[in-house]
């Protein structure tokens, strides 16, 4: 089936160990977006990518990164995780002007 | 920029009963409102969605009615079963520069009890 996979599932790191994590979709989509959710709030958009084009939104914190490689794979890179950084990692895409689809998260705890 | 704004933030209802939930949005360049069940540990699903050139829509036991000159629209649960407990957010989205710029509610949360 036609999917959005993220990789790890569950992620721990150190405090200020850099940390990488996976999405990759089968659904061909341009739009590939990474969203941060903490516990019993809504996703929040950090950025996202429409085909090669970086979007960055404007209260993301330096600290994270994003590389799309290929239509398929997109990362998110932490380069220094704080404490505030743990939370559940939402990858998500979308044909233009279409419904998004997003994959089962990654959990993120920093020790 | 767009404000959604969602009630209840919790919800109980038995089993078999109905549930709704509501939300208002803000800007009226909105044109897609899609509505999200979130799981415990898990990513977002679609559950039904609606257009802003359609006043109500139906799937099954799920419906969401949308009255754009009130700016509210609203999802409904029939006959609830204890697999609908979960966290539903809505949505507002509008065109932006080839993607839909998405603008989510703060969530409800829905236990049905059996």
């Amino acid at each position: 089936d036609a999917m959005v996979i993220q990789n790890p599932r569950y992620q721990v790191t150190q405090f200020g160990k850099p940390v990488t994590l996976s999405c990759s979709q089968t659904l061909n989509h341009n739009v590939m977006y990474w969203y941060q959710q903490k516990s019993s709030q809504a996703p929040k958009l950090l950025f996202h990518y429409y085909d090669k084009d970086f979007n960055n939104e404007a209260d993301t914190p330096d600290n994270f990164q994003s590389r799309r490689p290929n239509t398929s794979f997109c990362f998110l890179d932490i380069r220094s995780p704080g404490l505030g950084d743990a939370a559940m990692y939402l990858c998500a895409t979308s044909s233009i002007y279409n419904e998004q689809f997003f994959g089962p998260g990654t959990r993120l705890t920093v020790l | 920029g767009e404000n959604v704004e969602q009630h209840p933030s919790t919800l109980s209802v038995q089993e078999g009963d109905s549930a709704v939930i509501k939300c208002t949005y803000s800007d009226s360049a909105s044109n897609y409102f899609p509505w999200y069940k979130q799981e415990l540990g898990k990513g977002p699903q679609l559950i039904i969605d609606i257009r802003s050139n359609v006043g109500e829509k139906k799937d099954q036991r799920i419906a969401v009615t949308l009255n754009k000159t009130a700016k509210h629209f609203s999802l409904h649960i029939t006959e609830t079963q204890p697999e609908d407990s979960a966290v539903y957010f809505c949505a507002a989205m509008k065109d932006s520069g080839g993607y839909q710029k998405v603008t989510f509610g703060t969530g409800t949360k829905l236990q049905v009890i059996p």
